[in-house]
């Protein structure tokens, strides 16, 4: 069966610090890796997503990058934290499902819960 | 650009009522999946309930069903016989098309659902 594993649960950074957050999938090959954020209260922001090795697209200008080494592992780093990057980071994978019907849904990490400080 | 809209940011229901959370989207595709995922104070994304575009046909997943109305693209989510478990935020979400931006999803805002015993 497939399974996802984000890692760290909890991270508390100071600001200008660097950040390296990785997920993992297994049990699957040539998945589609995304990087959510999500602010305490509200919906989930796309930041990132890759529909193969070295290919990343970027949703928002930020602070972030992204990066896939690996099939199965999706990096979000930083170089220098910033206070506004605080919040829960999800990562998730779906199928690619091009054809109506062959896609079966995404399945989310646990989350980390970035503080900086 | 796609985007999904939930009007209620929060909504209450008695325990053993029904509740219908309401969903609106923006979109020029006609093949697409929409979706109502659950997240629980854990914050983890549990999958409710997905709907595929081309069928007409209402999803159903024993207590949750949705009311798919795709011309007025509207995509509400009702709970019936409502329990204690249910109390959750609940976010409607369009994936996009695989071929156009890489089946990633957008989220609406959100609806936080308290349940009273």
């Amino acid at each position: 069966s497939q399974t996802i594993h984000q890692w760290p649960a909890t991270l508390v950074q100071p600001v200008g610090s660097p950040l390296s957050l990785e997920c993992t999938v297994e049990g699957t090959s040539n998945p589609n890796l995304y990087w959510y954020r999500q602010a305490a209260g509200r919906g989930l922001q796309l930041l990132f997503y890759s529909v193969g090795i070295g290919q990343i697209s970027s949703e928002v200008p930020q602070n972030l990058s992204a990066s896939r080494p690996q099939d199965r592992q999706f990096i979000l780093s930083s170089k220098k934290l910033l206070l506004s990057d605080s919040g829960f980071y999800l990562c998730a994978w779906s199928t690619p499902g091009g054809r109506a019907g062959s896609f079966y849904g995404y399945t989310f990490g646990s989350g980390t819960r970035l503080t900086v400080v | 650009a796609q985007t999904v809209t939930q009007s209620q940011p929060e909504m209450s229901v008695q325990e053993a009522e029904t509740v219908t959370l309401s969903c609106t989207y923006d979109t020029s595709e006609s093949d697409y999946y929409l979706f109502w995922y659950k997240q629980p104070p854990s914050r983890q994304m549990i999958l409710v309930i997905r709907q595929e575009a081309y069928k007409q046909q209402n999803a159903t997943e024993n207590r949750f069903s949705v009311n798919f109305q795709k011309a007025a693209k509207s995509f509400s989510l009702k709970i019936s016989d409502s329990q204690l478990g249910d109390a959750a935020m609940y976010f409607c979400a369009y994936r996009t098309p695989i071929y156009n931006q890489g089946g990633k999803l957008i989220f609406g805002q959100g609806t936080e659902l308290s349940v009273k015993p």
